[in-house]
């Protein structure tokens, strides 16, 4: 089966740093991807890597290490609008379903 | 359009009863896939369509499940005698499939999705 593990909450506060990490096992990998989604809403794409090191787009950065089979997303100068759930995603193969996460709920409180 | 969309974006059904739920994918995206989300929930892969074939349906949880695609473009998914376990939200994505290399991501756009109660 595939497993992806990630914290299930965290909190933190409104202009600080947060590092939301993901496991994974899986019988196949092309890359890892980063979803956010609000209460109510779709999700949508953040981030994507398929090899080992740091990807930045503004405020968010995501990071893979391939031999660890690990990856975090990192989000700096935390907003109110930040508070969401942030999927982590397998990519098996090309074009085929994503494996999902079970989503880190996150609280930015002021 | 401009995005993904799906209908009805709510749908209350009574155990036993029929369901169908729309997607109208991206303009020219050829993948189209449909996951399952409950409440607090990750999502949970259902089945997936390139072109208007489905060449993944490993995710579909019952025979009572079924999906088809026509015209390389809108889907329906399906759910026969509904029970109270199916209550959900039904999310539809497509992407544009190109069929390149590992290094690019086809980024999946996701539809608002479809809020089933079954009472």
């Amino acid at each position: 089966g595939q497993s992806l593990e990630q914290p299930s909450e965290v909190t933190a506060v409104e202009g600080a740093i947060v590092q939301i990490n993901c496991t994974y096992q899986t019988s196949g990998f092309y890359g890892l991807s980063w979803y956010q989604q609000h209460d109510g809403g779709a999700p949508t794409f953040l981030s994507y890597n398929a090899l080992d090191g740091l990807e930045e787009t503004g405020r968010f950065s995501s990071f893979l290490s391939r031999s660890d089979s690990y990856g975090y997303l990192l989000l700096q100068e935390l907003q109110m609008k930040d508070s969401a759930s942030y999927f982590c995603a397998v990519s098996l193969s090309g074009n085929t379903p994503l494996v999902f996460g079970k989503g880190t709920r996150l609280s930015v409180i002021a | 359009g401009a995005g993904v969309s799906q209908s009805p974006s709510n749908k209350v059904t009574e155990k036993g009863k029929d369901v169908e739920l729309r997607c109208d994918p991206i303009s020219g995206h050829t993948a189209l896939y449909w996951y399952r989300q409950s409440l607090g929930q990750g999502l949970e892969f259902l089945i997936y369509f390139q072109g208007n074939s489905a060449p993944d349906k490993s995710g579909l949880p019952s025979d009572r499940f079924s999906a088809e695609r026509t015209g390389g473009s809108v889907s329906t998914l399906t759910i026969q005698r509904t029970q109270q376990e199916d209550s959900a939200v039904y999310l539809c994505a497509s992407s544009l499939a190109s069929g390149g290399a590992f290094l690019i991501q086809e980024t999946q756009y996701f539809g608002p999705g479809t809020r089933l109660l079954v009472l």
